[in-house]
């Protein structure tokens, strides 16, 4: 099975600093990676993907993602935090299509 | 408006009573599938619907069933629930599974006492 961990349950960051979410992956093949973003009581929304595209993915509301293979990494950046960018972030892994694993997710807290 | 529609939004219920939460999408979307969210554990995958009559286990499916009879609807169902299914949990859609991005439900938050 895939596992995906997701270094730091809590990062706080002040208003306008650099967003560094870290994601590191388990696969023996290439995978199908996401980051999710999830505000208090509401589902999940897709933030971006990579899917053997472009090594450096770009997602909504400024997020982007870099693949690295050789470090089985794909951190999540932001280079300006906004308040509205606190919420719980979770890094995603599938290889079949069908089965998805989460990471433990990590929670961004944006300081005024 | 589209979207994935859970019921109930809160549910506390005793051990061993049957319990069905349901979900439709009104998307025609062909792959449905739920979580459970736990504290510390992230979203864990119990199972998955590629289209109607179709449906595979996916990482935590003991405790749980699922049909789909219709491509709108994917109900998970309880037989027997167990205090340690108290959880919150999501159902979510797509088109496809990875051509397009999921689609999740608000969620529903479960007590077993």
């Amino acid at each position: 099975a895939q596992s995906v961990t997701q270094l730091g349950s809590h990062v706080s960051v002040s208003e306008g600093a650099l967003v560094l979410l870290r994601c590191n992956y388990s696969s023996s093949v290439p995978p199908y990676l996401f980051w999710y973003v999830q505000y208090p009581n509401q589902g999940l929304q897709l933030l971006l993907k990579y899917t053997s595209a472009a090594t450096l993915v770009k997602g909504i509301n400024g997020f982007e993602a870099e693949f690295k293979k050789s470090e089985t990494s794909f951190h999540l950046t932001k280079p300006s935090a906004h308040m509205s960018d606190a919420a719980e972030y979770f890094c995603a892994v599938s290889d079949t299509g069908n089965q998805f694993y989460f990471g433990t997710g990590t929670s961004l807290t944006v300081i005024p | 408006e589209a979207q994935v529609t859970q019921n109930p939004r809160y549910l506390i219920t005793v051990t061993g009573k049957k319990l069905t939460v349901t979900c439709s999408q009104n998307m025609n979307h062909e792959y449905m599938s739920w979580y459970r969210q736990d504290p510390g554990l992230g979203l864990r995958q119990i199972y998955y619907s590629m289209n109607v009559e179709v449906t595979d286990k996916g990482d935590v499916p003991e405790g749980y069933k699922v049909s789909r009879k219709e491509k709108r609807n994917f109900p998970l169902i309880l037989e027997s629930p167990s205090p340690n299914q108290t959880s919150l949990y999501f159902c979510a859609s797509s088109l496809l599974p990875l051509d397009e991005k999921l689609f999740f439900g608000s969620g529903t938050q479960l007590s077993v006492l």
